[in-house]
């Protein structure tokens, strides 16, 4: 069935420097890749989102690469800040539903050290 | 907060005990998901509405958990008999078809379940 990979499951890195979180998917007719952060005890939040039809998307300081041909993404954030710690979520849509459902990664709790 | 919203935001339970929660979408979106979260893992879908009509439910869904969208706005999750591997957060999400923005843009703040 439809399955989402999500790596590293944690990752802590220093205040400035860049985070890479990358995710595989297994349905080759997913579109839609969208990227979510969780603070603690909080909803999840769409962050950056990127379809099928182009290869990479960037808003300040995230940005989203999508490789069709290998079947993975990846969220870039770059001068990472301690308001960055979060959990984030990859998750991928496959429009064959209908539904828009998505299907998340597992997460990744990233920690930024000040 | 203006989105979507959720209640209770809190449930305990006994264990073989029916409970039902609620979700109001924002008010335009006609597309209404609800996910079930536990510790430490991503939202898990549960099932879809678009308007008042139930399209998808998830094949991991037991016949004890039912949810209806009777006019097309506000949804109800419940979940009869309830068994201690329900605890989880139930978390409502909304969208619009109209608009071309994202599949699952506004999560609420969730129900969080405790089956004792």
């Amino acid at each position: 069935g439809e399955n989402v990979e999500q790596h590293p499951s944690t990752l802590s890195v220093q205040e400035g420097d860049s985070a890479v979180i990358k995710c595989t998917y297994s349905d080759s007719a997913s579109n839609y890749f969208p990227w979510y952060k969780q603070e603690l005890g909080k909803r999840p939040q769409l962050i950056i989102d990127i379809r099928s039809n182009v290869g990479e998307k960037k808003d300040q300081r995230i940005a989203v690469t999508l490789n069709k041909t290998a079947k993975h993404f990846s969220l870039h954030i770059t001068e990472t800040q301690p308001e960055d710690s979060a959990v984030y979520f990859c998750a991928a849509s496959n429009p064959s539903s209908n539904t828009g459902k998505l299907i998340f990664g597992q997460g990744t709790t990233l920690q930024v050290k000040p | 907060d203006t989105g979507v919203s959720q209640n209770p935001r809190h449930k305990i339970t006994k264990r073989g005990q029916n409970v039902t929660f609620r979700c109001d979408p924002i008010s335009e979106h006609n597309r209404l998901y609800w996910y079930r979260q536990t510790l430490g893992q991503g939202p898990e879908f549960l099932t879809y509405f678009q308007n008042e009509a139930q399209l998808e439910k998830s094949r991991l869904l037991s016949d004890r958990f039912s949810a209806e969208r009777p006019k097309g706005s506000f949804s109800t999750l419940e979940i009869q008999r309830t068994e201690q591997g329900d605890s989880a957060m139930y978390l409502c999400a909304s969208s619009s078809s109209m608009t071309g923005g994202p599949l699952v843009g506004t999560f609420g703040s969730g129900t969080r379940l405790t089956v004792v």
